[in-house]
């Protein structure tokens, strides 16, 4: 069991430009979520699979961004148009199913920066 | 509307005790975790409440009181690596946290 990964680690864009960002959950997590986090603020959440299946997305979240996860294991995350404000940590967590499973495990992020 | 509030930063003494609070008001309850996260890190886990009352683990205990919408964790023979942001979240529904803004804790020797 490796954990969580995440890639890439950092990412540096220029505003307009799409980004894609990959998350590797543990191999028998069914659930897979994605969060952005702000310096000084906690994690907001963006969206959550369980197995490929998009249950629930985030109001917050604009139509510029866009979450994948074809097959059940690694997910994507896609913001297209990057804006400043975009600037944040992305992560991705994961968890088994289970009635009793609510741990999140999370990963190392993604660190954006839009200039 | 869904709101967690947490103090935004304490100070404390290295072998100190040290309590952290967090009160909460959202639409649904069916936990609350506390997490650690260090500078630059993922959080990580340390304790996870869905009934009134005290866990304990190790150095670390997290109280629960539903009807009040309060928590608190505890952290006991502080250690210098304890230095990191504590997180309060609350699982509004199945899948959802909302999470607090963190308290950074700052210990001294």
């Amino acid at each position: 069991d490796t954990g969580v990964s995440q890639d890439p680690r950092h990412k540096i864009t220029k505003r307009g430009q799409n980004v894609t960002f990959r998350c590797d959950p543990i191999s028998e997590h069914n659930r897979l979520y994605w969060y952005r986090q702000t310096l000084g603020q906690g994690p907001e959440f963006l969206t959550y699979f369980q197995n490929e299946a998009q249950l629930e997305k985030s109001r917050l979240l604009s139509d510029r961004f866009s979450a994948e996860r074809p097959k059940g294991s690694f997910s994507t995350l896609e913001i297209q148009r990057t804006e400043q404000g975009d600037s944040a940590m992305y992560l991705c967590a994961s968890s088994p199913m289970g009635e009793f499973s609510y741990e999140q495990y999370f990963g190392p992020g993604t660190r954006l920066t839009v200039t | 509307g869904q709101n967690i509030d947490q103090p935004t930063e304490m100070t404390a003494t290295e072998g100190a005790i040290v309590q952290i609070n967090c009160t909460y008001q959202t639409s649904g309850f069916n936990g609350l975790f506390w997490y650690q996260q260090h500078a630059g890190e993922a959080p990580t886990f340390l304790s996870y409440n869905v009934l009134d009352g005290l866990e304990e683990k190790g150095r670390f205990s997290s109280f629960l009181s539903r009807s009040k919408g309060y928590s608190y964790l505890l952290l006991k023979e502080l250690q210098m690596k304890d230095s990191a942001s504590y997180l309060c979240a609350v699982r509004f529904s199945n899948y959802q946290l909302i999470w607090g803004a963190g308290t950074k804790l700052i210990i001294k020797p």
